[in-house]
């Protein structure tokens, strides 16, 4: 079936960026997500880009996607403290199917 | 934007009883809703996927006695977990799809259930 890997862990210092990376094996995604969860809470989506898009950028967020590497990436500038958190890669081939996620990885920002 | 309401946010129960865990759409329809659990060391398992009007599709190794769907209208689904055991505690967050037409689901802000 389809897999996402992301790394687990990344630490960064306070106003550095923060670059989260994601592989996905299906090569029938279309849709490719980020969502970031804070502790205790639900999964709050930041950005997704459609599969024929290399590139999107939202104020400090930028995902690029090199679909021929089926690789994902999500670019924090000047990483803040409130952006501590554990971000979800994942990826869906339809509007129909279950989004398959991956593990998450935990951003630990230092001030 | 779409909001997805899940209640109760937290429970404690003893073991053997049964919980409800509601999800609502607040502002938009969902004929979709998908439950997930999220183990401690952060990944998320899709359990099952609320259809309304219809029975849910269960994950292959989810019990569907032991955790039963309900999605009895467009903007409500529940998920009971019955006879509850220590092994049941976990975090339960559930989605709904929103009409955007991109599957992006909005999920609700999770439920952590506690059985002693």
């Amino acid at each position: 079936g389809e897999d996402v890997e992301q790394s687990l862990f990344l630490s960064v210092r306070e106003g550095d960026s923060s670059v989260i990376n994601c592989t996905y094996t299906d090569s029938s995604s279309t849709y490719l997500y980020w969502y970031k969860q804070e502790p205790g809470a639900g999964l709050q989506l930041l950005t997704y880009i459609f599969s024929n898009m290399d590139m999107k950028q939202d104020q400090r967020l930028t995902v690029l996607l090199n679909k021929k590497d089926k690789h994902l990436s999500l670019r924090i500038a000047d990483t803040q403290t409130g952006d501590s958190a554990i971000y979800f890669c994942a990826e869906s081939d339809s509007g129909n199917t279950p989004l398959v996620f991956g593990k998450g990885t935990r951003l630990s920002v230092i001030a | 934007g779409a909001v997805v309401s899940q209640h109760p946010s937290r429970v404690i129960c003893k073991s053997g009883t049964s919980v409800k865990i509601e999800c609502r759409s607040l502002d938009f329809q969902a004929t979709t809703m998908f439950w997930y659990r999220q183990f401690p060391k952060q990944s998320l398992m899709l359990m099952a996927t609320s259809n309304e009007g219809s029975k849910a599709t269960y994950e292959q190794g989810v019990e569907k006695d032991k955790f039963l769907i309900n999605h009895a209208s467009l903007t409500l689904s529940t998920l009971t977990v019955t006879s509850a055991h220590p092994e049941d505690s976990s975090f339960y967050i559930c989605s709904a799809r929103d009409q955007s037409g991109a599957n992006v689901l909005t999920f609700g802000a999770g439920s952590r259930l506690t059985v002693l």
